[in-house]
C-alpha cells in the first residue's frame, strides 16, 4: 500500500500568513493527488485534483503542486475561513490513501 | 448541483449488520466512479471501497474485504455499502464520495458498533 506521509500535522498561523503543507507519497503516484479541506462536523471539501488543478469555486488563493512523491498546498495569504484540517489523498493504486491530516489553527 | 445523500447508519452490535444507502442527484449517476470512505471518531479519513459506473469493478480496502460488499443501482441513482461482521472499530462516519477523482463527498452517516 501506498503510505501518505503529511507535514507538518499541525501549525499556528495569523490571517494573511502564506501556508505551505507538504504531502509525501512512499512510491510515486505521477500527479494522480487530491487535496480536501474539512471544518469540525463538517464533511471533507475538494480543493484540487491532479495535483495542481483548482475546483470549481475554490478561491485562488490555494495551489497546488509537486509529482512523482513529493506534493505541496500553498495558501498565499490565509483568511479566517481557512481554518481546518487539511487532508491530501492519493488515487493513482488501490487501496486508495489519505495523509494523516494537517490542522491550520490561529495564532 | 451535485447532492449525495447517506442514510442507514446507527447503533449495532458486534457481529451484526447494516446496509447503508446513497441517494444521489444533480448529475449522470451512471457515468461515474463511486466511493465510500470513513472517518471514526477525531480521526483521519480512510477509503473503504469504489465500484465502477457499470458495476463490473470493485476494490476495497484490506480491513473490510470479505465483509462488507459496494453495490449500486444505476436505474435508481443510488449507492449502498452492505457490512457485514461488525466490529468496534467499524465505528465512525461513512461518506458517499462521487468520482474516480473524488470530488463531492455527502454529508455522512454514523455507523456505531458497541454492545
Amino acid at each position: 500500500d501506498i503510505q501518505m506521509t503529511q507535514s507538518p500535522s499541525s501549525l499556528s498561523a495569523s490571517v494573511g500568513d502564506r501556508v505551505t503543507i507538504t504531502c509525501r507519497a512512499s512510491q510515486g503516484i505521477s500527479t494522480y493527488l487530491a487535496w480536501f479541506q474539512q471544518k469540525p462536523g463538517k464533511a471533507p471539501k475538494s480543493l484540487i485534483y491532479a495535483a495542481s488543478s483548482l475546483r470549481s469555486g475554490v478561491p485562488s488563493r490555494f495551489s497546488g503542486s509537486g509529482s512523482g512523491t513529493d506534493f505541496t498546498l500553498t495558501i498565499s495569504s490565509l483568511q479566517p475561513e481557512d481554518f481546518a484540517t487539511y487532508f491530501c489523498q492519493q488515487y493513482n493504486f488501490y487501496p486508495l490513501t489519505f495523509g494523516g491530516g494537517t490542522k491550520v489553527e490561529i495564532k | 448541483e451535485v447532492h449525495l445523500v447517506e442514510s442507514g447508519g446507527g447503533l449495532v452490535q458486534p457481529g451484526g449488520s447494516l446496509r447503508l444507502s446513497c441517494a444521489a442527484s444533480g448529475f449522470t449517476f451512471s457515468n461515474y466512479w463511486m466511493n465510500w470512505a470513513r472517518q471514526a471518531p477525531a480521526k483521519g479519513l480512510e477509503w473503504v471501497a469504489s465500484i465502477k459506473h457499470d458495476g463490473s469493478e470493485e476494490h476495497y480496502v484490506d480491513s473490510v474485504k470479505g465483509r462488507f460488499t459496494i453495490s449500486r443501482d444505476n436505474a435508481k441513482n443510488s449507492l449502498y455499502l452492505h457490512l457485514n461482521s461488525l466490529r468496534a472499530e467499524d465505528t465512525a462516519v461513512y461518506y458517499c464520495v462521487k468520482g474516480h477523482t473524488p470530488d463531492s463527498w455527502g454529508q455522512g452517516t454514523l455507523v456505531t458498533v458497541s454492545s
